[in-house]
């Protein structure tokens, strides 16, 4: 089955730089790859998804790579700010609306 | 537009007692899945329903069921609870099969605390 991790439980950025955090994946048979965004007290939210044919797709002030060679995925969050302080979950798709998902990188933004 | 609403937002039960959680989908969605969060074990897929019709499961047992009506609302159900049920429950919604591109769109949860 699928297989989803997070490389770092904690990322601490100051107000202004970018982040970057990582995930790896073991099932190349995925369609979509996904990043999601979690609140204290909320519900996850969809932020940027990237199909398994492309290697690069962005957003607003999100970028997120792909790199099938070593199944590993990022999300690049420019000028970072303090709206941006959550969990951070990548995730793969796995038919239906079946998403596997990692454990999660907690961002925290020092201002 | 209303998001995806689920009730109740908070319960304790005690175990081996029953629990039915319930979930009215963004209008116009007719999927609906839901998830388990837990510390220990993250975000885990538990059903999906389209059209009244379960499509997926995950690796739950059976005390772990679903249904989905005919206006898309959906409700699980689980019984004989046990201490690691504990958890926040998430309902999820998207338009339906065909648009699985993985954005789902997904509620505040029903944190359901067993004693």
């Amino acid at each position: 089955g699928e297989s989803v991790g997070l490389h770092l439980p904690t990322l601490s950025v100051q107000e202004g730089d970018n982040s970057i955090i990582n995930c790896a994946y073991s099932n190349s048979a995925s369609d979509y790859f996904i990043w999601y965004k979690q609140e204290s007290g909320k519900g996850p939210q969809f932020i940027i998804d990237i199909r398994s044919n492309m290697d690069k797709r962005q957003g607003q002030r999100v970028t997120v790579l792909l790199n099938k060679t070593v199944k590993h995925l990022s999300l690049q969050i420019a000028a970072t700010q303090p709206g941006d302080s959550a969990v951070y979950f990548c995730g793969v798709t796995g038919g239906g609306n079946k998403l596997t998902f990692g454990t999660g990188t907690q961002l925290k933004v020092e201002l | 537009k209303a998001g995806v609403t689920q009730t109740p937002r908070y319960l304790i039960k005690t175990r081996g007692q029953q629990v039915t959680l319930s979930c009215s989908p963004i209008s116009g969605h007719r999927s609906v899945s839901w998830y388990q969060q837990t510390p220990g074990q993250g975000l885990q897929f538990l059903f999906e329903y389209f059209s009244e019709t379960q499509r997926n499961k995950g690796n739950f047992p059976g005390r772990f069921s679903g249904r989905q009506f005919s206006n898309s609302r959906s409700e699980m159900n689980v019984s004989t609870l046990e201490l690691g049920d504990s958890a926040l429950y998430l309902c999820a919604s998207s338009l339906g099969p065909g648009t699985n591109t993985g954005e789902l769109f997904f509620g505040e949860g029903s944190r359901l605390t067993v004693l």
